[in-house]
């Protein structure tokens, strides 16, 4: 069965590191999304990719960055990670570009 | 400034009741809206989606109406099941453009 999956599903960290959050998907779409969710303020939409080598900014994507290598995968860098930056993150995917997204299950970031 | 809201943040309701998910839009360009579950520790699943074409989608026990004019969606669930007990969101999005999502609603449904 296809699927889509996030690594790690935890993570702890500090102040001013690198972090890389991993999406991997099975489902062969094109269309790729990070969102992080908080409490109050639902999914907000991160970066988005329509397609290889493509990349979009989102509603919150001050302080990361992804990049599109392959139709499978679409990591999320944090550039330097912000105590703001504690939240847990989703990655998606879609047949179409407005269509029903599939989710992974998340991985829960805590910088410290 | 949230576009999409779910003013309620929780539900509980009665096994074999109806459950009604509300949610309210400010922005007169959406024209697409999903209904999405979550169970805890795990990513949301999609459950049903409407177009501003139609004012009613159905799937089993699963209903969402559009009120274009009010800018409101529900989401009706009959009968209510505790494997329903979940958090639900709602969606939205204009031609070309990303979703909103809405904070959602946690709805527990009691045996």
């Amino acid at each position: 069965d296809a699927e889509i999956t996030q690594s790690p599903r935890h993570k702890i960290t500090e102040t001013g590191r690198q972090v890389t959050l991993a999406c991997h998907q099975t489902w062969n779409h094109n269309n790729m999304f990070w969102y992080r969710q908080d409490l109050g303020h639902g999914l907000r939409l991160i970066h988005y990719s329509y397609g290889v080598q493509d990349t979009n900014k989102g509603e919150v994507s001050d302080g990361y960055s992804v990049s599109r290598s392959n139709t499978e995968d679409l990591p999320l860098t944090l550039e330097s990670a912000a105590s703001s930056q504690t939240s847990v993150y989703f990655c998606a995917s879609s047949e179409s570009i407005r269509g029903p997204q599939h989710f992974g299950d998340g991985t829960r970031l805590s910088i410290l | 400034d949230q576009q999409v809201k779910q003013n309620s943040p929780s539900l509980s309701v009665q096994e074999g009741r109806i459950s009604i998910l509300n949610c309210d839009y400010t922005n007169s360009m959406f024209d697409y809206f999903l209904w999405y579950k979550k169970y805890p520790a795990e990513g949301p699943t999609f459950l049903i989606s409407i177009s501003s074409i139609k004012d009613k989608n159905e799937d089993g026990r699963f209903t969402v109406f559009l009120n274009k004019s009010a800018k409101h969606l529900s989401l009706h669930i009959v009968p209510s099941q505790p494997g329903d007990s979940a958090v639900y969101f709602c969606a939205a999005s204009e031609p070309g453009n990303q979703f909103y999502f809405g904070t959602g609603t946690s709805l527990t449904v009691i045996p």
